[in-house]
């Protein structure tokens, strides 16, 4: 079955270590999407890529990094810099044809204590 | 840079109508989009504007008028179900053809 799957569901590290959240869709979209969600809030973008090997910063980059080695994968990192790090987290692909919306893999819930 | 305005808070009544609307500011457009997102849960996609007018889909409707950077979601025969959040969300701006950005979402209650 196509889809974009999260690993993990939940997450838990110690402050100060950086953690690698994965990101992989079967889809053969073009682009991928990683947002953060704090509760009762909406989606903030952190990054996002529009194609291989290139990606741009969203409204929260600060603290996290990304690649985009290959289609199928843009994992986020979320670094040590990140000063609340604790958060849902999802990420997301979609096509460039008109109509089709992003779809969003499961989440991971990060929790930094 | 872009900009996206709905309502925080909604209570409608089941079997009933509700109107969630959307203001947007944006450079650029590629689109806009519902989503539903149920408490902890993925944002689910409901529906696609790019042109002027109503796209319909079963109890869902979706408008968009570009001019005035306007939208509105309609769901119609409100069901218990229909609890959750709703996110506009806009495709497009400076970012690129594909930067999608999306409001903050609003919390739709629905009542027996």
């Amino acid at each position: 079955d196509g889809g974009i799957t999260q690993s993990p569901k939940y997450l838990f590290r110690k402050e100060g270590q950086n953690v690698t959240l994965s990101c992989e869709q079967n889809l053969n979209h073009d682009a991928m999407y990683w947002y953060r969600q704090d509760p009762g809030q909406g989606l903030r973008l952190i990054y996002y890529s529009q194609i291989v090997n290139d990606f741009q910063k969203g409204d929260i980059a600060e603290g996290y990094s990304v690649s985009r080695e290959k289609k199928e994968s843009f994992p986020l990192t979320v670094t040590s810099a990140q000063k609340n790090p604790t958060a849902f987290y999802l990420c997301a692909s979609s096509t460039s044809h008109q109509g089709q919306g992003a779809f969003f893999g499961q989440g991971t819930r990060l929790t930094v204590v | 840079g872009q900009n996206i305005d709905q309502p925080t808070e909604m209570t409608a009544t089941e079997g009933a109508i509700v109107q969630i609307n959307c203001t947007y500011q944006t450079s650029g457009f590629n689109g806009l989009f519902w989503y539903q997102q149920h408490a902890g849960e993925a944002p689910t996609f409901l529906s696609y504007n790019v042109l002027d007018g109503l796209e319909e889909k079963g109890r869902f409707s979706s408008f968009l008028s570009r001019s005035k950077g306007y939208s509105y979601l309609l769901l119609k025969e409100l069901q218990m179900k229909d609890s959750a959040s709703y996110l506009c969300a806009v495709r497009g701006g400076s970012g690129g053809y594909n930067k999608l950005i999306f409001g903050a979402g609003t919390r739709l209650a629905v009542h027996p």
